[in-house]
């Protein structure tokens, strides 16, 4: 089993759809939660990075984190084609063996 | 700009050449790392390098080598000994402090493509 599981994809939404996306992970020792956007033949930029269990927004994305469930999520409002691109989740451990693990992926394509 | 940059963008080599990608930071970051990205695949890290002239082998290490002789600087040699060596390469970069401080960022990535 991975330590952390994020469906691949691909996703398609109209254009101007709530889009979530999901990862799922198995070491309650990750602390730190990034998500990356990577537009094909591209490096991956980081989107947004949370520590607690919570929500964080920052314009038309938020990072919701549940460490209870072990299940981080990107919410996207008012999706728009700009939006596709492969969605990458990332964590971090700092308690024990280091770790930064990265998720798969997950393609989305938003539909004009 | 603070950044970090990878050249070339494209590369081509023939079998039994080895290759040199070149990364660069200016971000002032510590650590600097080296993926390879294949379809459907996700990041494999390759080396990692957390000081000047130390590095450590990541999970798919045989066939490649680097060096770290600045701080700015980490290259990735990809070596004849690499078995199927076309692919996407990205380096990143990051602090090592223990927190969120921690996030890697990217350079753009070099495609190779072995003819």
């Amino acid at each position: 089993q991975k330590e952390v599981e994020q469906d691949p994809g691909p996703l398609s939404v109209p254009e101007g759809a709530i889009v979530s996306l999901n990862c799922t992970y198995s070491n309650s020792a990750f602390q730190y939660f990034m998500w990356y956007r990577q537009y094909s033949r591209k490096g991956p930029e980081l989107l947004m990075y949370t520590y607690s269990s919570g929500n964080k927004e920052d314009g038309r994305f938020t990072a919701q984190v549940d460490k209870s469930s072990k299940y981080i999520s990107l919410f996207i409002r008012d999706s728009q084609p700009s939006d596709s691109a492969t969605y990458l989740c990332a964590m971090i451990s700092t308690s024990g063996t280091y770790k930064y693990i990265f998720g798969t992926g997950t393609r989305l394509k938003v539909l004009a | 700009d603070g950044g970090i940059t990878q050249s070339p963008k494209y590369l081509f080599r023939k079998e039994g050449q080895n290759v040199t990608l070149s990364c660069e930071q200016n971000l002032n970051h510590d650590a600097m790392y080296w993926y390879r990205q294949d379809p459907g695949q996700g990041l494999r890290l390759i080396y990692y390098s957390q000081i000047v002239n130390d590095f450590q082998k990541g999970d798919i290490a045989e066939g490649y080598s680097v060096s770290r002789e600045k701080k700015e600087s980490f290259p990735l040699t990809v070596t004849s000994a690499q078995k199927n060596p076309t692919a996407f390469y990205l380096c990143a970069s990051s602090f090592r402090t223990g927190g969120t401080t921690d996030t890697q960022y990217f350079g753009p990535g070099t495609r190779l493509t072995v003819l």
